[in-house]
């Protein structure tokens, strides 16, 4: 078990630049979540997956962001013209359905829109 | 829409004493469960404690324990004998029964531990 790995730690970007960000869940986990960190505020749902399947998404997500899961592994979230306001840390979890309360977290990437 | 409150931005504590923690939260529905996760500057969000609310038993990991009060809607989270690892930022957390996706977490609380 290595956990739940996240990949970049740190991006720094230009406003209307795409950026993507991978999470590596727990091997055997079927589940995985994406949160949203802004500094000072505890984090903030943006979308899970079950296996392949999407299953919600927030309402903080607007149109500029996707997150796709093809094979029921890995996730990457996509952030397209990003703005100022996207600047946060980005968690990812993980959790199998079996013991579904407890989520694992990775360390996160933080995300700088200049 | 259920809130998470936390009112203590930052609580401060010496090494091998007990600070407790406070959190309210607000729903309509009877099923669902609680939770305090740990953030140390690592980043990553750490499970301290859960408690489902059909449980009357408040729930108790080694040196971490609860004070679930469910018609006040109230949650608390006691360190005892608190050491310099401890030091963190304390999440509490909130889950509907019926949705097992979301997490809604409060503001946060720091704790602080002092020698």
């Amino acid at each position: 078990d290595t956990g739940v790995s996240q990949d970049p730690r740190h991006k720094i970007t230009k406003r209307g630049q795409n950026v993507t960000f991978r999470c590596d869940p727990i091997s055997e986990h079927n589940r995985l979540y994406w949160y949203r960190q802004t500094l000072g505020q505890g984090p903030e749902f943006l979308t899970y997956f079950q296996n392949e399947a999407q299953l919600e998404k927030s309402r903080l997500l607007s149109d500029r962001f996707s997150a796709e899961r093809p094979k029921g592994s890995f996730s990457t979230l996509e952030i397209q013209r990003t703005e100022q306001g996207d600047s946060a840390m980005y968690l990812c979890a993980s959790s199998d359905s079996a013991t579904n309360e407890k989520l694992f977290f990775g360390s996160g990437t933080q995300l700088s829109v200049l | 829409a259920q809130t998470v409150t936390q009112s203590q931005p930052e609580m401060s504590v010496q090494e091998a004493e007990t600070v407790t923690l406070s959190c309210t939260y607000d729903t309509s529905e009877s099923d669902y469960y609680l939770f305090w996760y740990k953030q140390p500057p690592s980043r990553q969000m750490i499970l301290v404690i859960r408690q489902e609310a059909y449980k009357q038993q408040n729930a108790t990991e080694n040196r971490f324990s609860v004070n679930f009060q469910k018609a006040a809607k109230s949650f608390s989270l006691k360190i005892s004998d608190s050491q310099l690892g401890d030091a963190a930022m304390y999440f509490c957390a909130y889950r509907s029964a019926r949705r097992w996706g979301k997490l809604q977490f409060g503001a946060g609380t720091q704790v602080v531990v002092t020698p």
